[in-house]
């Protein structure tokens, strides 16, 4: 079992709906969870950070955490094509001396369809 | 504030070279992570560094290594290139490593 999965199956969502991304994540002791945008040719760009379960709003942005399900998604309100990219799930475990890497997943390319 | 920044931009190299790459991580950042991207693989942790040591390593052999001077800036080196080296080399930088993570814009390695 990889230790971060996305759906590596490209979504397209029409303009102006609701795009929803999703990732989960095999080691219970994850302390931190991130989404990154990754245009193509470019580096991937920080979105949303979430630490806590519940639900967390920047905006258009939602990051939704359920640690018990081990399950982090993000959801992208009145989707734009300047949303169109990939979009990389990232995992921190527990924050000990020598766990301080990031684990990412394959990412989901997302296509905003005018 | 300054971003990360990453020199140089776009190398190539013939197999069997060796290859360094530098990073200058946001200005008050003491960690800076590398990771190497390929399509096949996608994103892979390199190492970490912190106040000039190595705190994490993943799983690259030994040709891969790193640095960190006072400055917090990095480099990473690659000696003996093969052409399985080629990819897109990131390095992110953070506070203390433990907090968001923010790339630069990276090094586009290809070995010929």
């Amino acid at each position: 079992q990889k230790e971060v999965e996305q759906n590596s199956r490209p979504l397209s969502v029409p303009e102006g709906a609701i795009a929803s991304l999703n990732c989960t994540y095999s080691d219970r002791g994850s302390q931190s969870f991130f989404w990154y945008r990754q245009y193509s040719g470019k580096s991937p760009e920080l979105i949303m950070s979430i630490y806590s379960n519940g639900d967390k709003e920047d905006g258009r942005f939602t990051a939704q955490l359920n640690k018990a399900s081990q399950y982090v998604s993000l959801l992208i309100r009145d989707s734009q094509p300047s949303d169109s990219a990939t979009y990389l799930c990232a995992v921190r475990g527990f924050p000990n001396f020598g766990n301080e890497k990031l684990t990412f997943g394959t990412g989901t390319r997302l296509t905003i369809i005018p | 504030k300054a971003g990360v920044t990453q020199t140089p931009r776009y190398l190539i190299k013939t197999r069997g070279q060796q290859v360094t790459l530098s990073c200058s991580p946001i200005s008050g950042h003491r960690s800076v992570s590398w990771y190497q991207q390929t399509p096949g693989q996608g994103l892979q942790f390199l190492f970490e560094y912190f106040s000039e040591t190595q705190r994490n390593k993943g799983n690259f052999p030994g040709r891969f290594s790193g640095r960190q001077f006072s400055n917090s800036r990095s480099e990473m080196n690659v000696s003996t290139l093969e052409l399985g080296d080629s990819a897109l080399y990131l390095c992110a930088s953070s506070l203390a490593g433990a907090g968001e993570q923010y790339f630069g814009p990276g090094t586009r390695l290809t070995v010929t």
